[in-house]
């Protein structure tokens, strides 16, 4: 079945970086782009941006550009997502998901919970 | 601020039928399809309904889904207690080039 398999939570300090992976199978990996999403505790789902495994193009949400990097390893069907300069405000479960279509994403990560704190 | 506006919180008694509104835009609803998100405590998002109206296989026909221009609504019937979670709405902004999501109504089966 389509499955996507993510990294274990991370904790970190403030000004850190994380990198979060995203393992795919039961699908042709080049054939759909993923999304990132998070989700602060307590609150709804943010979208940060996508990409295309096949061709590597990326495209963020504003408040993300120059902080996040994405990438894709074709070679193992994984995703990364990488957030620089951590914050508190950084702290959420973070999300990977695959698109179906431009407006719909399934089926979705369990999620990677990263905590930022000193 | 959510670009897509859902109440917080909706409630109904099992067996009733319970509707959770998304309102937008002329460039996210207006112009694309919407999709709807189930999240059960402590667990990820699950797509309910996709491309306005259509349900992936395994999702029960008392999820419907249907937009009106510039809103979308999602429809329960038959509400059971395991149907307690929170619901979020999602689309694309053709104007800002992002996904975007509704801030999510915790549905509450009294």
């Amino acid at each position: 079945q389509v499955q996507l398999v993510q990294s274990g939570a991370e904790v970190k300090k403030p000004g850190a970086s994380v990198r979060i992976s995203c393992k795919a199978s039961g699908y042709t990996f080049t054939s759909h782009d993923i999304i990132w999403v998070r989700q602060a505790p307590g609150q709804g789902l943010e979208w940060m941006g996508w990409i295309n495994p096949n061709t590597g193009g990326t495209g963020f949400a504003q408040q993300f550009q120059g902080r996040v990097t994405m990438t894709s390893s074709t070679s193992i069907n994984t995703v990364y997502m990488e957030l620089s300069s951590l914050t508190s405000e950084d702290t959420a479960v973070y999300y990977c998901a695959r698109e179906g279509g431009l407006t719909w994403f399934d089926p979705w990560g369990q999620g990677t919970l990263v905590a930022v704190s000193s | 601020q959510s670009v897509l506006t859902q109440p917080p919180s909706v409630s109904a008694a099992p067996g009733q039928k319970v509707s959770i509104s998304c309102s937008g835009s002329s460039s996210n609803i207006g112009d694309n399809y919407v999709s709807w998100y189930q999240q059960l405590p402590g667990t990820a998002p699950k797509l309910l309904i996709y491309d306005n109206d259509k349900r992936p296989s395994g999702i029960p026909d008392r999820f419907s889904g249907s937009n009106s221009g510039t809103s979308a609504t999602l429809d329960i019937t038959g509400l059971q207690t395991g149907d307690e979670a929170d619901y979020y709405c999602g689309t694309w902004d053709t104007s800002l080039s992002v996904g975007v999501f509704g801030g999510g109504t915790k549905l509450t089966v009294l």
